[in-house]
């Protein structure tokens, strides 16, 4: 069964360091998305791609965070500065058709930030 | 904007019914998602319910929409131990934003 792989599966970083995490979303999945899931609560949307162009990225805190996906196909999210806030598990998804139906997570990249 | 809200804790015995409830303020949803979450793990959809529909029935899973009152449940049948997750409702509008919005999830605690 076709899988979104992410890496790494655990990271930990002091405050002020970048740290970046990269995804590769099922094959042909035309979106993607990026969420973050801060301990105890739902996923938020960071950001969207439809292919290479980001469709949505109004919860993306811009000082910090940057995201990207060059050639449409895998996708990276950075963050430099990291603060202690970070700390979360960051999700990739990728879609087929963009309404949700056929979302497939990634396991998530589990962020500690000391 | 969007809203999904559900309760935070749900314990029930092992071969009993759950039931796990949401509520959602978006008026134009037109996909209704079940998500599964086990510790440390991503999330694994569950089920889904199109917005002109009332029930599902999936095995042991049953959902209902209530889409008057933007309210959805999910009945699982028979709760086992592994079914000892966080779940979260989620739900996709037919605006511009394409993405799902989550509640921020039940955890179902099943007691042999």
């Amino acid at each position: 069964e076709a899988e979104v792989a992410q890496s790494p599966r655990y990271k930990i970083t002091e405050k002020s360091q970048a740290v970046a995490f990269w995804c590769d979303p099922i094959s042909g999945h035309a979106t993607l998305y990026w969420y973050r899931q801060i301990l105890g609560q739902g996923p938020e949307l960071l950001v969207q791609f439809q292919d290479e162009s980001v469709v949505d990225d109004s919860q993306l805190p811009k000082d910090r965070f940057s995201a990207e996906r060059l050639k449409g196909v895998d996708s990276t999210l950075k963050i430099q500065p990291a603060e202690l806030g970070d700390s979360a598990m960051y999700l990739c998804a990728s879609s087929l058709t963009g309404t949700g139906y056929g979302y497939t997570f990634g396991s998530g990249t589990r962020l500690t930030v000391v | 904007g969007e809203d999904v809200e559900q309760s935070l804790f749900l314990s029930v015995r092992e071969g009993d019914s759950s039931v796990i409830n949401c509520t959602y303020t978006d008026s134009s949803s037109t996909y209704l998602y079940w998500y599964k979450q086990e510790p440390g793990a991503g999330l694994q959809l569950l089920t889904y319910i199109f917005s002109n529909m009332d029930m599902k029935q999936d095995q042991r899973l049953t959902v209902l929409l209530n889409k008057k009152d933007k309210h959805l449940s999910l009945r699982i049948a028979d709760t086992q131990t592994g079914d000892s997750a966080i779940y979260f409702c989620a739900e996709i509008g037919d605006t511009g934003r394409r993405a799902l919005t989550f509640g921020s999830g039940t955890r179902l605690q099943v007691q042999p």
